[in-house]
């Protein structure tokens, strides 16, 4: 089984700062794909990594896949009240049509 | 449209009572899901449909049994509940093919708020 974890869990920080919310497993992933989630909202699909190494940029949201494709990271820059939520990690499951989340980070930014 | 709709938004039903959740998208995604999201925890996957049949099943109790009576629709139906059903269900759609090594991107409606008293 493969074991998933996000940190922190829990985040609470004033607009303009900075903050990395990690996602780190024991297995390798095919890909690895970034959700975040408002309240009382289904999951937004943010980004997908696919290969090792790989950092894509989102406006102010960085996504990094390590070069192992083991863990991932997301870096908010000067973090603004609408970027509260649930940031949830999922993996890729290779050939299987389930995605399975992470805890989650708990992210609250404010004004 | 690459939106996926669900009604109701809001359901509050007694234990005895039989309702349905519904789902739509039009963007020609074969793989539907539905989840269950309790408060403060990520969704936890119930039922995947593939091609308008059944491909998971997360040993879900038989008082959910979800359908899906074509490509575009997935419904939800609720029976003899209990109250820590209460949660938000969440449906979703992807274009990932089983078996195929395609990342399975998924877009998620806004979830059903149900509570059973």
């Amino acid at each position: 089984t493969q074991l998933l974890e996000q940190s922190p869990q829990f985040l609470s920080i004033q607009e303009g700062e900075n903050l990395t919310v990690y996602c780190n497993s024991s297995s390798v992933f095919s890909s690895l794909q970034w959700y975040r989630q408002e309240p009382g909202e289904g999951p937004v699909l943010l980004v997908t990594v696919v290969t090792g190494g790989e950092v894509k940029k989102l406006k102010r949201l960085t996504f990094q896949f390590g070069d192992a494709r083991k863990d991932s990271s997301l870096h908010i820059t000067a973090a603004q009240p609408g970027d509260t939520g649930l940031y949830l990690c999922a993996p890729g499951q290779g050939g299987s049509e389930k995605l399975v989340f992470g805890k989650g980070t708990k992210l609250t930014v404010n004004p | 449209d690459t939106e996926v709709t669900q009604t109701p938004k809001h359901l509050v039903m007694g234990m005895t009572n039989k309702k349905s959740l519904k789902c739509e998208q039009h963007m020609g995604h074969r793989a539907m899901y539905w989840y269950k999201q309790k408060a403060k925890k990520p969704p936890e996957l119930m039922f995947v449909y593939s091609y308008e049949k059944l491909s998971i099943n997360e040993s879900v109790p038989s008082r959910f049994s979800p359908e899906c009576p074509n490509s575009s629709l997935l419904n939800l139906h609720l029976h003899a509940l209990q109250p820590e059903d209460s949660a938000l269900y969440l449906c979703a759609s992807s274009n990932k093919k089983a078996g195929t090594s395609g990342s399975s991107e998924q877009f998620f409606g806004p979830g059903t708020r149900l509570t059973v008293l």
